[in-house]
Formats: structure tokens, C-alpha cells, sequence
């Protein structure tokens, strides 16, 4: 069973940083490429980033270009996305997804970390 | 980035009834995209892909039609346990993105 597990959400000061984690577990995660999305509060999904499965490869959403970074360790089957310069606006729910084949949708997803950016 | 418009953002329905879901591109391309299903507190589920693709172990009541600009998700007998958000998404170009959302509501 497919199972994605998040962490390292919590309460960060506009300007702050964190880091969030994501566990794969019940697939071999060197195989797909891996998604993060994300969700205000009360509001629908936004697509944040994706990352190929050798890491060679990233992509993101422009409103989160040159602060955030998606990375990898398939070693350790896990997933992270480094979340620097936070803004009110980035404050969501972050889901880590598995994508389909070549990075094509997010088939199965964890059940989020929250992050909340308040001073 | 192509925009995804979704309508009607909400629907009401009553069980039994057959529901269509229509979203919207700001460009045409091909079938190169998705439908999910959200219930309040979860995930979202993964129900059609390639526009009108079944994903493995959702009911057939579920069926997605479409391509260039307009797409549709039709429930065929709405059941107590589709009462919930969906969403579209496009996976044509980057970045992917979503329609705003249909929630679908007992009437």
C-alpha cells in the first residue's frame, strides 16, 4: 500500500523559513516523480512544485520560484520541499503527491502538514 | 499558464440525480487532464485521467468527457458518497493547474 506521510509544518513568522519531509512508503520512490501541493484555507488546490525521480529536473509554480526548493533522497524515501523568505499567502495545507509515469498528475497523496506564516 | 474555469461552483442535486461538472481552458489542448474528487479534512482522490480515463477502483457512475477548451466530469446516479468538492486540473504545460472547484451539495 502506497503510503505518503508529511511533516514539519507548523507556525513561522512572515520571512521565515521550514522545511517540510515527506515518507514514501509501499513503492520504490526512485521510480516517479514526486509533487507538492498545497491549499489555503477554505480555498481549492494550487500545483507548487514536482521534482523528477533522479532529482534532475524541477519545476514550480511562478509565485514560489527563487523561494522555495524541492528536493530528494531516495536513499532515505523521502521527499522535502525548503520553504525560505514565507509569506502570509503561503500560509496552506502541503500535500506531498506520487505522481504518474513522466510527471504527469498526482495520483496517490499524503494527508498534509500545515503551514501557518503569522507574526 | 492556462487558466481552468470550472462551472458551476456549486451544485445542489438530490440522490439518483445524473450531475455535469464543466470545466474550462484558457488555451486548447489536447486530453491532458484530470478530475479529483475532495471531501472536507481529506485528500483529494484521483478519478479520471486523460480527460476521460477511469482510474482503478472508481465507480463507473463516474466518466469524463472532452478535449481542446471544454471538458466534463458526469456522475451518472449521484450516491450518498459523492457529495464533495472536484476539481479539475490540466497537466498539458507547466505549472499544472486547477480549476477553483464545483462543490456539489444534497439538495
Amino acid at each position: 500500500e502506497v503510503q505518503l506521510v508529511e511533516s514539519g509544518g507548523g507556525l513561522v513568522q512572515p520571512g521565515g523559513s521550514l522545511r517540510l519531509s515527506c515518507a514514501a512508503s509501499g513503492f520504490t520512490l526512485s521510480s516517479y516523480w514526486m509533487s507538492w501541493v498545497r491549499q489555503a484555507p477554505g480555498k481549492g488546490l494550487e500545483w507548487v512544485a514536482n521534482i523528477k525521480q533522479d532529482g534532475s529536473e524541477k519545476n514550480y509554480v511562478d509565485s514560489v520560484k527563487g523561494r522555495f526548493t524541492i528536493s530528494r533522497d531516495n536513499a532515505k524515501n523521502s521527499v522535502y520541499l525548503q520553504m525560505d523568505s514565507l509569506r502570509a499567502e503561503d500560509t496552506a495545507v502541503y500535500y506531498c503527491a506520487r505522481d504518474y509515469s513522466s510527471g504527469w498528475y498526482p495520483v496517490d497523496w499524503g494527508q498534509g502538514t500545515l503551514v501557518t506564516v503569522s507574526s | 499558464d492556462i487558466q481552468m474555469t470550472q462551472s458551476p461552483s456549486t451544485l445542489s442535486a438530490s440522490v439518483g440525480d445524473r450531475v455535469t461538472i464543466t470545466c474550462r481552458a484558457s488555451q486548447s489542448f489536447s486530453s491532458w487532464l484530470a478530475w479529483y474528487q475532495q471531501k472536507p479534512g481529506k485528500a483529494p482522490k484521483l478519478l479520471i485521467y486523460k480527460a476521460s480515463s477511469l482510474q482503478s477502483g472508481v465507480p463507473s457512475r463516474f466518466s469524463g468527457s472532452g478535449s481542446g477548451t471544454e471538458f466534463t466530469l458526469t456522475i451518472s446516479s449521484l450516491q450518498p458518497d459523492d457529495f464533495a468538492t472536484y476539481y479539475c486540473q490540466q497537466y498539458n504545460s507547466y505549472p499544472w493547474t486547477f480549476g477553483q472547484g464545483t462543490k456539489v451539495e444534497i439538495k
